[in-house]
């Protein structure tokens, strides 16, 4: 049972480029959660989403960030005109279910963007 | 606000010996759930041990134990018999019940020395 997949696992992109990371749930999961890793910090959420929904995206930059989670294929998340600060380490989790089970979030190897 | 926090930065023990890491929270929620999580060189986050708020025992996985003291709102790792594997960074973590959003410490990195 494959786990949690993000690629590209290294992302470089230069300043007013859109950088695009992608992760694929752990099969039969359909919640998906990011968070970004700052260096020398700890993961911070960004946005919660079920299939085709935005759940919370209460950790999210208001501008140049996006997310989501087609029917098919696997959840994105965009980053346009992509500024120095946006170098971080971006994670994806999964859940089988949300709410009570929200905790239970399998963990990605994470996207390393640096922005040059 | 729900905030985790980990006053060591950095820790470092003699294989075979036993190392005590430091986590507080703050939280006005009486149901959550707290880890501990493991990050070496390759990144990849991996789930130590979990506890369940509501329960008072203690959590237990081989080598790895917590003391966790609801009322002081702390929530330690022990690491027993050390191993070299067990140089990374760990980061203590919180979630209320019912909700998304999983809260972090910034981190101990602990190194283990042969």
């Amino acid at each position: 049972n494959a786990g949690v997949m993000q690629n590209p696992r290294h992302l470089v992109r230069r300043r007013g480029q859109e950088a695009r990371l992608r992760c694929s749930p752990m099969k039969g999961h359909s919640h998906v959660y990011w968070y970004r890793q700052l260096p020398e910090e700890g993961l911070k959420f960004m946005v919660y989403l079920q299939k085709e929904n935005i759940i919370d995206e209460s950790g999210m930059p208001k501008e140049r960030f996006s997310a989501e989670f087609p029917k098919e294929g696997p959840s994105i998340l965009r980053i346009q005109q992509v500024v120095r600060g946006d170098s971080a380490a971006y994670f994806c989790a999964s859940s089988l279910n949300g709410g009570r089970s929200s905790y239970e979030q399998y963990f990605g190897p994470g996207t390393r963007l640096t922005v040059t | 606000a729900q905030t985790v926090t980990q006053s060591q930065p950095e820790m470092s023990v003699q294989e075979a010996e036993t190392v005590t890491l430091s986590c507080t929270y703050d939280t006005s929620e009486n149901n959550y759930y707290l880890f501990w999580y493991k990050q070496p060189p390759s990144r990849q986050m991996i789930l130590v041990i979990r506890q369940e708020a509501y329960k008072q025992q203690n959590a237990t996985e081989n080598r790895f134990s917590v003391n966790f003291q609801k009322a002081a709102k702390s929530f330690s790792l022990k690491i027993s018999d050390s191993q070299l594997g067990d140089t990374a960074m760990y980061f203590c973590a919180f979630i209320p019940y019912n909700n998304n959003d999983m809260r972090f410490g910034a981190g101990t990195r602990l190194t283990v020395k042969p």
